[in-house]
């Protein structure tokens, strides 16, 4: 069964401290696909990242960084520097074989002034 | 570029009225097309997935129904609403170039937030 576990339910940060979303994952499937999202309070989903199960490369991109370990099936997310514009719920999401987006239950940053 | 568009964006229903939810895309072809619904406490539930016009499958036996009357339409509809309809409902896309697989990323819509009294 497929399964996606985000352990943290609510974070809270001040403005510049660097924040880590814990993201834990469970598949049979040798090939999958690992993806993050943001939902701002206006409620849209917005895609971050997408990584495939083949490539455990960290990946950075401005203040954001991913650590993806096959070893420990996690697939974490670092905010550097963090702003308040950074508060949001944080999804993480796994592809099964069918093609489904599996979710986790989701992280709620708030990232106080 | 695509672009998803989803409404109302809020809607106020009584009990036992029907709905009609929208959520066309533009900017591409052919796209696989997904409702979730989304209830208090953030879990995500996917509830219809399109891979073609007419074609719809269902993840959750519901009240809710699926159409997809056009290649880049996909409406969310009842008859009659329950208390337990409400909820923020999500349209999402991806390409759909050989249906579903696991490389798709899943672009989302702004929602319909809906509230049934």
């Amino acid at each position: 069964a497929q399964k996606v576990t985000q352990a943290q339910t609510e974070i809270s940060v001040v403005e510049k401290e660097d924040v880590t979303l814990d993201c834990v994952y469970e598949t049979r499937d040798t090939t999958y696909y690992l993806f993050w999202y943001k939902q701002p309070p206006s409620g849209e989903l917005v895609f971050l990242i997408r990584r495939n199960s083949f490539d455990e490369q960290n990946e950075i991109s401005g203040r954001y960084s991913w650590n993806f370990q096959k070893s420990t099936s996690s697939f974490n997310f670092t905010i550097t520097a963090s702003q308040v514009v950074d508060s949001a719920v944080y999804f993480c999401a796994l592809t099964s074989n069918t093609g489904k987006l599996i979710f986790g239950q989701g992280t709620t940053l708030q990232v106080k002034p | 570029s695509q672009t998803i568009h989803q409404w109302p964006a809020t809607l106020v229903q009584p009990v036992g009225s029907p709905l009609s939810l929208e959520c066309t895309v533009e900017g591409t072809s052919n796209p696989n097309l997904y409702w979730y619904r989304q209830a208090a406490g953030r879990g995500l539930q996917l509830l219809f997935y399109s891979v073609g016009i007419g074609q719809i499958s269902s993840e959750v036996p519901q009240n809710l129904s699926a159409s997809r009357p056009q290649d880049r339409q996909f409406i969310l509809s009842s008859k009659k609403l329950l208390l337990s309809d409400s909820g923020f409902y999500l349209c999402a896309w991806s390409e759909g170039l050989a249906g579903l697989t696991s490389t798709d990323t899943q672009y989302f819509g702004p929602g319909t937030r809906l509230t049934v009294l």
